[in-house]
């Protein structure tokens, strides 16, 4: 088990293209999630997916945005059109939810793609 | 999501004690407190959950209240390496997703 893997660690785009990321999780963790940091800023919630069922998207994942995962393994994320304030570190993370009753200690988090929009 | 308040920063010296303290006023019975260190350039890396009372690991302790309404994350003998920032988190127990507001920024001088 090497942790949560994202790639690329950076990608630099002009404005209007498309970027894609990469995140693949924990092997046995079933859940999923996104996240965005800006500069100063703590990491904000993007989504997150259950297996391959993307349960809840956040009002910042705009219309530009879409993330899969199929077969509930690894998950991308794409961003259409890039507009400069896209730019900020793209953070995935894992857990292992077992039932609802059952406390989820916590997320294991990638390091991260920063993704720059010139 | 249960927002939290922190100190935007603190400094402190190699070797001492550093309590960190959150403020959660809004926290509900299901809630656990969860804190998460992060380095420059890294993802946010799990410290210590608790849900009341006190709870201790090899890296840290935490000190929460009997109205939970804050929780103190405490750092024992700090090292230059604790340099970093420090988040408070309120979530569900099944924490499908945490309000990470802005953190608290240790700066440990030699």
């Amino acid at each position: 088990d090497t942790g949560v893997s994202q790639d690329p660690r950076h990608k630099i785009t002009k404005r209007g293209q498309n970027v894609t990321f990469r995140c693949d999780p924990i092997s046995e963790h079933n859940r999923l999630y996104w996240y965005r940091q800006t500069l100063g800023q703590g990491p904000e919630f993007l989504t997150y997916f259950q297996n391959e069922a993307q349960l809840e998207k956040s009002r910042l994942l705009s219309d530009r945005f879409s993330a899969e995962r199929p077969k509930g393994s690894f998950s991308t994320l794409e961003i259409q059109r890039t507009e400069q304030g896209d730019s900020a570190m793209y953070l995935c993370a894992s857990s292992r939810y077992y039932r609802k009753t059952s406390p989820n200690y916590g997320y294991t988090f990638g390091s991260g793609t920063r993704l720059t929009v010139v | 999501l249960a927002k939290t308040t922190q100190p935007i920063s603190m400094d402190s010296y190699e070797g001492q004690e550093v309590n960190i303290t959150c403020s959660h006023n809004n926290i509900a019975t299901n809630d656990y407190i969860t804190w998460y260190q992060q380095f420059p350039s890294q993802g946010p890396r799990f410290i210590i959950q608790g849900y009341k009372t006190k709870v201790t690991n090899e890296v840290a302790s935490l000190f929460i209240p009997a109205d939970r309404k804050s929780s103190t994350l405490s750092l024992p003998r700090v090292s230059l390496s604790d340099t970093a920032v420090y988040y408070c988190l309120v979530g569900l127990y099944n924490f499908n997703k945490f309000y990470f507001g802005s953190g608290t920024k240790l700066n440990v001088k030699p």
